[in-house]
């Protein structure tokens, strides 16, 4: 069974600096690995996706790398900003069962001004 | 505006009743899913559909029913509520079952007495 583990569960950052995120899964066949940003009561909004042949994904002061066979994904953040305050899940979908994603517990990011 | 919408908020009920959750997209998606969130637990899959009069079970599907008779909605029913869950419901969709990403609900958050 797909396990997916992200460290640290919390994380307390000044304005302006550079972080990383850290996501690892148990079986590395999987057909992609998505990381998501949840704001309190809200949903999820999908922040980057990558897909199983990539090593990375950028979107803007995001970047997103991915090392299959070690099963582990890092989220960097550059400059963080008070508004990057959220929980970061990362999820993976396996090879072979369509749709399902398997996510981490998340990262609660708080930036401090 | 376009996406995915639930119903209630929030919602309060005792152990042995029953409800249902609403969820609606207008964005012609074929694939439509339930998950809850819990401390502890991340998501996990309820059921999903992958169009309309198809449905199947996910990872936690006991305890709860779904239908599909249109696109556009993907109603979760609760046939006697349980403690065990109380959690938050968040329903997602997507094009289809193979496409990300994943668009997500506001979430229901609903607390069983």
């Amino acid at each position: 069974k797909q396990e997916v583990t992200q460290i640290p569960a919390a994380l307390s950052v000044p304005e302006g600096e550079n972080l990383v995120l850290n996501c690892s899964f148990t079986d590395s066949a999987i057909y992609n690995l998505q990381w998501f940003r949840q704001d309190p009561g809200k949903g999820l909004t999908s922040l980057l996706l990558i897909q199983s042949s990539q090593r990375e994904q950028t979107s803007g002061r995001l970047n997103a790398s991915l090392d299959k066979s070690s099963g582990r994904s890092t989220l960097y953040i550059a400059a963080s900003q008070p508004g990057d305050s959220a929980t970061y899940l990362c999820a993976v979908r396996p090879e072979t069962s369509g749709s399902r994603l398997t996510f981490g517990e998340g990262t609660q990011l708080t930036v401090n001004p | 505006n376009a996406g995915v919408t639930q119903t209630p908020k929030f919602q309060v009920l005792k152990t042995g009743q029953s409800m249902t959750l609403q969820c609606a997209q207008d964005m012609n998606h074929e694939y439509m899913s339930w998950y809850r969130q819990d401390p502890g637990m991340g998501l996990r899959l309820i059921h999903y559909s992958v169009g309309a009069g198809i449905t199947d079970q996910g990872e936690v599907p006991n305890g709860y029913n779904v239908s599909r008779s249109t696109t556009e909605d993907f109603p979760l029913r609760l046939l006697s509520a349980a403690p065990s869950q109380t959690s938050v419901y968040f329903c997602a969709s997507s094009y289809s079952r193979w496409s990300q990403p994943q668009h997500f609900g506001d979430g229901t958050r609903l607390s069983i007495l």
